[in-house]
């Protein structure tokens, strides 16, 4: 079955870049998207298809993937970033799949 | 588009946790629809998706234990997970992927619109 391999925490100060990667065999050749879910709270979407912001997303947050990582920047990092952070990609064996999650802290 | 999820909040071992996912402002007749847990603490799990008369995919470490199926005129998509245990508690959504028919091959495939949720303890 495909995974995708988060890291399980990323720290951040604020107004500084926030980096969070997404790992899989070849996940370049797949699309990645990207979820935040704050506590108590559904995800959102905040990136699709590797780099699309979709309406009402910030800015600062951008997209990339190539070769076996996917990465998702938050730019000038801000303290109502803090949030869990998913991505997710489709494999045509395992279908729709997630990322462990990333804890993003905003110190 | 609004989804809201319902169902029982509490399951025993062995039985059988069936949900139902509510849309309204969307027709479930196009587009993908989508179940995905999130046990206490930890990550998304995808259960499956259905897109209405065409296709359903699961996630091959439930398929043998779940069903789903769309009911038109009730704009409602269910969700049935049979033989549950303990580890079946969590909170499941509901969520529409805005792909048309992709027939198998779907690698741009992403949510937009996610439930609040409902959560589902399993216990005696």
């Amino acid at each position: 079955s495909y995974e995708l391999i988060q890291p399980p925490s990323v720290s951040v100060s604020p107004g500084q870049t926030a980096s969070i990667t997404c790992s899989g065999h070849n996940l370049g050749q797949k699309y990645a998207c990207w979820y935040q879910q704050k506590p108590g709270q559904s995800p959102i979407l905040v990136i699709s298809q590797d780099s699309k912001r979709p309406s009402g997303i910030p800015e600062r947050f951008s997209g990339s993937n190539s070769e076996n990582t996917a990465t998702l920047t938050i730019s000038g990092t801000q303290a109502m970033d803090e949030a869990d952070y998913y991505c997710q990609a489709w494999d045509r064996n395992s279908f729709v799949v997630f990322g462990g999650g990333t804890k993003l802290t905003v110190l | 588009v609004l989804l809201q999820e319902s169902g029982p909040g509490l399951v025993k071992p062995s039985e059988t946790l069936s949900l139902s996912c509510s849309v309204s402002g969307y027709s479930i007749t196009t587009y993908y629809w989508s179940w995905i847990r999130q046990s206490p603490g930890k990550g998304l799990e995808w259960i499956g998706y259905i897109y209405y008369s065409r296709t359903t995919d699961l996630n091959p470490s439930l398929k043998s234990r779940v069903t789903m199926s769309a009911d038109t005129s009730r704009n409602q998509v269910s969700l049935t997970l049979t033989s549950v245990t303990t580890a079946d508690t969590a909170v499941y959504y509901c969520a529409r992927a805005p792909i048309y028919y992709c027939a198998g091959d779907c690698p741009n495939w992403y949510i937009d619109v996610w439930g609040r949720g409902t959560l589902v303890t399993v216990s005696s």
